[in-house]
Formats: structure tokens, sequence, C-alpha cells
């Protein structure tokens, strides 16, 4: 079976300093991971992706990721934060497991004070 | 290129009400899925399609009928709406289960 938790519902870093966004997973098989992005009233837009390539994964906006199998988890990361960065991000889960299965993460809101 | 688009973007409806909600994208993807967003839950599934005329069940399917007669359109229908449907509904479209998936604006309903 496949599950994902984020481990914290709500982060609130101040600008410029760093963002970790915490992500473990359970997959019975080798799965593909994602960070998605939700910005208020929109629809999700990917972050980042790994699929069994690299394991630290480079995305959009300075964001990036490093997929732990020993760990299960798939940590987001930004070095530096910006106001723009405030938004909901999500963990994403998909792989086979004899059909097709995607699991959302219940996501994270990160909020950027100045 | 338009890539995924959602009509309506609101609606209400009162409770036993139906309506369809129209999915349909330009970048030719196999792949379609409608997912509903409740506050605190991510995006769950109800129904997906890995191509043209087929559809299958996701993880929260009651209450909710899809078809894919059209390769680039996926409709989601309501027979006799509830409460519970209140929602925002997000349309989705990949080239392959495994991979990223592009999505729509979404709907945002409301049911009386």
């Amino acid at each position: 079976a496949q599950s994902v938790t984020q481990l914290d519902s709500h982060v609130s870093v101040s600008e410029g300093t760093p963002v970790l966004l915490r992500c473990n997973y359970s997959s019975s098989y080798s799965p593909s991971l994602f960070w998605y992005v939700q910005h208020p009233n929109k629809g999700l837009q990917l972050l980042l992706k790994y699929t069994s390539a690299a394991t630290l994964v480079k995305g959009i906006n300075g964001f990036e990721a490093e997929f732990k199998k020993s760990e299960t988890s798939f940590h987001l990361t930004k070095p530096s934060a910006h106001m723009s960065d405030a938004a909901e991000y999500f963990c994403v889960v998909t792989g086979r497991t004899g059909g097709f299965k995607t699991i959302f993460g219940a996501g994270t809101r990160l909020f950027v004070k100045a | 290129n338009a890539g995924v688009t959602q009509t309506p973007k609101f609606r209400v409806l009162k409770t036993g009400q139906s309506m369809t909600l129209l999915c349909a994208q330009d970048m030719n993807h196999e792949y379609m899925y409608w997912y509903r967003q409740d506050p605190g839950m991510g995006l769950r599934l109800i129904h997906y399609s890995v191509g043209e005329g087929t559809t299958a069940k996701g993880e929260v399917p009651d209450g909710y009928n899809v078809s894919r007669l059209k390769k680039q359109n996926f409709l989601l229908g309501l027979e006799s709406a509830a409460p519970s449907q209140t929602s925002v509904y997000f349309c989705a479209t990949g080239d392959r289960g495994v991979n990223e998936q592009f999505f729509g604006p979404g709907t945002r309903l409301t049911v009386l």
C-alpha cells in the first residue's frame, strides 16, 4: 500500500531564511515522488519530481528535494524564502500497486514573514 | 495552448439537483483525473481515465459518474447533489500514470 505524510500542517519562516517542508512516504514499489505548489485560489503547479534518477532533485524557483530511501523521506528545501513562496505545498506519491494510485499528502501551508 | 480548462468556475446547487463538470485538454494526454479538494485533506482522487472510452474508480467515487467519450474531454457528473459534495474540484491530465500531472484552475461547487 502507498501513503504519504506531510509532517507539518503549517510552517512559518522569515523572508531570507531557509525553508524545510517535510514529507515521509510509504510504497511497496519504487515510487515516483512529486512536490506541487498551490497559490491561493489557483490550481496546482509542479515544483519538482523524483523518478528513480538522481536522488537530489532540483526544481523551479530555487526549490530542491532529496530522496532518502533509507528514511523513506522526500523533504522539500529552499535556502532563502521569498514572500512569493507563501502558498500550500503538496507531497505526492505515485506508483503501480496492482493498478494505479496517486496519493496526495494533506498539504503544508507555508507562511513567509517580512 | 490553453492547457487544461474547466467549466464552470463556480456553481451553487440545491440538494438533489444534478450537474456536469467539463474538463478539456489540448495536451494530447492519455490520462485524465478528477479530484476533490477539502480543507486539511489534500486532494482525493474521484475517478480517472487511462484513455478514450475508459474510466476507473479512484479513492472517493461514490455519488459521481464520469465519461470519456473523446480523448480531450473528461466529464464529471453529479446525479443528485448532496451538501457533502461541496468542494473544489480539480481536473488533471498526464501522459503516463507515473509522470507529473497538469492541473486545471478548479471548479468551486457549493451544495445547499
